[in-house]
């Protein structure tokens, strides 16, 4: 079964300081990982996604994950927060059966970003 | 291209109501999955719609239910609401690529805030 653990709920930071959300994952397979972003009342948007190319991935707005299968750690990274970083973000797997497919998040970490 | 789209926004219902949520997906996505996101329970998976066929489904009980029309558009219903059922109510659509393991990324809905009171 997959699963993945958000090692933090919260995080702050400076505007201008680098910015690391932890995520561990359990998987069967070779997984499919997402981080996905959520600002107040809006939808979930995808910020990167790793489905077993290159193991860092870049993603939008700055944002990268590095891919650890010895770690079993997918964080995502960004060298200089921004205010408009201040959101939840979550950590995603892909779960799949012969049916189809879901996914999994985690339990999310929200972040703050002070001036 | 439109993004997904969900209808109404906003809802309020009572106990024992039942109420259905519209879901909109991206042209030319096939696969339509619906979610639920709750501060106690976080986000978990309800089911999956793929041309028309409930082809997953998640942990809910029955009084949660959907559908998808050939246009790909999706109906989610959940009878007797209960008091839990509060939540965002999120719907993401994906081209639905056969094949496994299926690649193809979800995008998300704004999502509709069911209250039940």
């Amino acid at each position: 079964a997959q699963s993945v653990t958000q090692l933090d709920s919260h995080v702050s930071v400076s505007e201008g300081t680098p910015v690391l959300l932890r995520c561990n994952y359990s998987s069967s397979y070779s997984p499919s990982l997402f981080w996905y972003v959520q600002h107040p009342n809006k939808g979930l948007q995808l910020l990167l996604k790793y489905t077993s190319a290159a193991t860092l991935v870049k993603g939008i707005n700055g944002f990268e994950a590095e891919f650890k299968k010895s770690e079993t750690s997918f964080h995502l990274t960004k060298p200089s927060a921004h205010m408009s970083d201040a959101a939840e973000y979550f950590c995603v797997v892909r779960a799949f059966n012969q049916a189809g497919t879901a996914l999994i998040f985690g339990k999310g970490t929200t972040l703050s970003v002070s001036s | 291209k439109a993004g997904v789209t969900q209808t109404p926004r906003y809802l309020i219902k009572t106990r024992g109501q039942q109420v259905t949520l519209s879901c909109s997906p991206i042209s030319g996505h096939r696969s339509v999955s619906w979610y639920q996101q709750t501060p106690g329970q976080g986000l978990q998976f309800l089911f999956e719609y793929f041309s028309e066929t409930q082809r997953n489904k998640g942990n809910f009980p029955g009084r949660f239910s959907g559908r998808q029309f050939s246009n790909s558009r999706s109906e989610m219903n959940v009878s007797t609401l209960e008091l839990g059922d509060s939540a965002l109510y999120l719907c993401a659509s994906s081209p639905g690529a056969s094949g496994r393991p299926p690649t193809d990324t979800q995008y998300f809905g704004p999502g509709t805030r069911l209250t039940v009171l």
